[in-house]
Formats: structure tokens, sequence, C-alpha cells
């Protein structure tokens, strides 16, 4: 079955950092680009980052540009959101998507709150 | 970056009526369009891709149209199950965008 699970939310202060994982199963991590999406409580979709399946690819949308970094581990089918700098704002539920988001994980809650 | 605007934004209507929902890109992103399906407290769901090409195992009351800048998403007959929130996705460049969303209630 494919698969993805998301971990590593949880509630940290402003500025804090957090790291979300994905694990990916089911199907060949590697032969897929990955994405970041979150969704604030009660608002729409929004695009995070995204990584070519070699990693040679990475984009990220502006709100996160030079706060968060996108990475994965191939060789553990793993997808991961390193997250600096954290504010309010960055309150959401994130999930990981496969390749043209075809597939995704029920998400992780971060909370950013003093 | 180019915008993508949904409308309506909340559309009632009641089983078996046939719906449709509108988005319109700020500039042409040909047919790099994504339409996914979401209900309360679960994961988005792909619907259609490619504007028109339904996804594997989505019914096919479903179907997508359109190019360039404007698009639809048509449900042939509503079922109690597709009352949920849609949203369409431009993936033809970065920063991928979604439009706010249509929330279809039952009439």
């Amino acid at each position: 079955e494919v698969q993805l699970v998301e971990s590593g939310g949880g509630l940290v202060k402003p500025g804090g950092s957090l790291r979300l994982s994905c694990a990916a199963s089911g199907f060949t991590f590697s032969s897929y680009s990955m994405n970041w999406v979150r969704q604030a409580p009660g608002k729409g979709l929004e695009w995070v980052s995204s990584i070519s399946s070699s990693s040679s690819y990475i984009y990220y949308a502006d709100s996160v540009k030079g706060r968060f970094t996108i990475s994965r581990d191939n060789a553990k089918n793993s997808l991961y959101l390193q997250m600096n700098s954290l504010r309010a704002e960055d309150t959401a539920v994130y999930y990981c998507a496969r390749g043209n988001m075809d597939v995704w994980g029920k998400g992780t809650t971060v909370t950013v709150s003093s | 970056d180019i915008q993508m605007t949904q409308s309506p934004s909340t559309l009632s209507a009641s089983v078996g009526d046939r719906v449709t929902i509108t988005c319109r890109a700020s500039q042409s992103i040909s047919s790099w369009l994504a339409w996914y399906q979401q209900k309360p407290g679960k994961a988005p769901k792909l619907l259609i891709y490619k504007a028109s090409s339904l996804e594997s195992g989505v019914p096919s009351r479903f179907s997508g149209s359109g190019s360039g800048t404007e698009f639809t998403l048509t449900i042939s007959s509503l079922q109690p199950d597709d009352f949920a929130t849609y949203y369409c996705q431009q993936y033809n460049s970065y920063p991928i965008t979604f439009g706010q969303g249509t929330r279809l209630e039952i009439k």
C-alpha cells in the first residue's frame, strides 16, 4: 500500500525550531519529487516547499524562504522539513505529498504559541 | 506568482444536481491544473490532473475541462459523499498555488 506518514509536529514557542519527517512506503521513493503543503486552521491549502527526486532542485514559498529547509534521505525513504524561526502564522497542519500530489499523508499539526 | 481564483466560494446544491466550479488563473498555465477534494479533518484527495485527466479510482461523475486561464470542475450528479471543499491548483510554475477553495454544501 502506498503510504506517507508525517511526524514531528507539536507545540513550539515563537522563534523556536521543529523538524518534521515524512516516512514513505509502498513505492520507489527515490523516483519521485516530494512536497510539503500546509493548512492553517480554517484556511485553504498553501504550498510550502518541493524537492526533486535527487535533491538537485529545491523550491520554497516566499513565506518560508530562509527559515525552512527541505531535505530527503532516499536510503531511508524519508522526507524532512527543518523549520526555524517559527512564527504564529506558521501554525498549521503540515502535509507531505508525493510528486504531482497524487498521494498525501494524514498530516502533522504544528502550533506556534507562547 | 500565478493567482488562482475560484468561484463560487460556496455552492449550495442537492443530491442529483449537476454542479460546476470555475477556476481562473492570472496568466496562462496551459493544462497544468489539478483539482482536489477535501473533507473536514482529512487530507486533500486528487480528483483531476492535467486539467481533464481523471485520477484512478475517482468516479466518472467528476470531470474537468479548460486550458490557458479558465478551467471548470463538473460533478454530473451529486452524491451525498461529494459534499466537501474543492481546490484547484496550478503546477505550471513555482510557486505552486491553490485557489481559495469552494465549499459545496447541501441545500
